[in-house]
């Protein structure tokens, strides 16, 4: 059982260049969240989806789009990387109902230089 | 605006040294808090959720605790493979699933 996985684990980009930060899962799971993590400042939440077709802001979404078009898959765009974006990137997703136990990705790190 | 505020930001302890790491949170409404372990390179991975105020919940050597106002990670009689980041996040009523990090404790257990 795969669970949550993200790709890549590990990525340089110029500043201005595009890229996906790929995350799927194999649970099922209609509730699926971002996140990125900064030295400092916790887990912050950039975009999440209850379902395929539904996607809303988080705490941090500028910079950042999400589609979901399928329940397994949630990806998230860049699309003109800042070195503010440089971070770690985690992808969620959690059970139906509330209080369910969120199953993390293994994260992305991100640089732009 | 949802706050969660851990204290110490990094504990380093001997094995068998028993302590507590703190969460302190304010809410509009609590629904629910989490806590969750972070070893480094990893995604964190979930450890308890706490539903009301007076609720214990135990695994091995951790045992948290909830009050109106924080929670408590009690770790006793720790050993080196406890060492890792330990979350705490809270998700609010209204809030759907959304959770609220803190920072998190880093803790170290030495031999």
């Amino acid at each position: 059982n795969a669970g949550v996985t993200q790709t890549p684990k590990f990525q340089v980009l110029k500043t201005g260049q595009s890229m996906t930060l790929q995350c799927a899962q194999d649970m099922n799971h209609e509730y699926m969240s971002w996140y990125r993590q900064d030295p400092g400042m916790g887990l912050r939440l950039i975009h999440y989806s209850v379902g395929a077709g539904i996607t809303d802001q988080g705490e941090v979404p500028n910079g950042y789009n999400v589609s979901r078009s399928t329940t397994e898959d949630f990806p998230l765009r860049l699309l003109s990387a800042a070195p503010s974006q440089t971070s770690v990137y985690f992808c969620a997703s959690s059970p139906p109902g509330f209080l369910t136990e969120a199953f993390f990705g293994q994260g992305t790190r991100l640089t732009v230089v | 605006e949802d706050q969660v505020t851990q204290s110490p930001e990094a504990l380093r302890l001997q094995e068998g040294e028993s302590s507590s790491l703190n969460c302190s949170y304010t809410v509009s409404g609590l629904r629910g808090l989490f806590w969750y372990r972070q070893d480094p390179g990893k995604g964190p991975e979930f450890l308890f959720t706490l539903y009301s105020a007076g609720e214990e919940k135990e695994k091995e050597r951790l045992k948290a605790t909830l009050t109106k106002k924080e929670s408590f990670l009690h770790i006793t009689a720790p050993k080196p493979e406890d060492s890792a980041t330990y979350l705490c996040a809270v998700q609010a009523l209204g809030g759907g699933n959304k959770l609220t990090f803190g920072t998190g404790t880093q803790l170290k257990v030495e031999l």
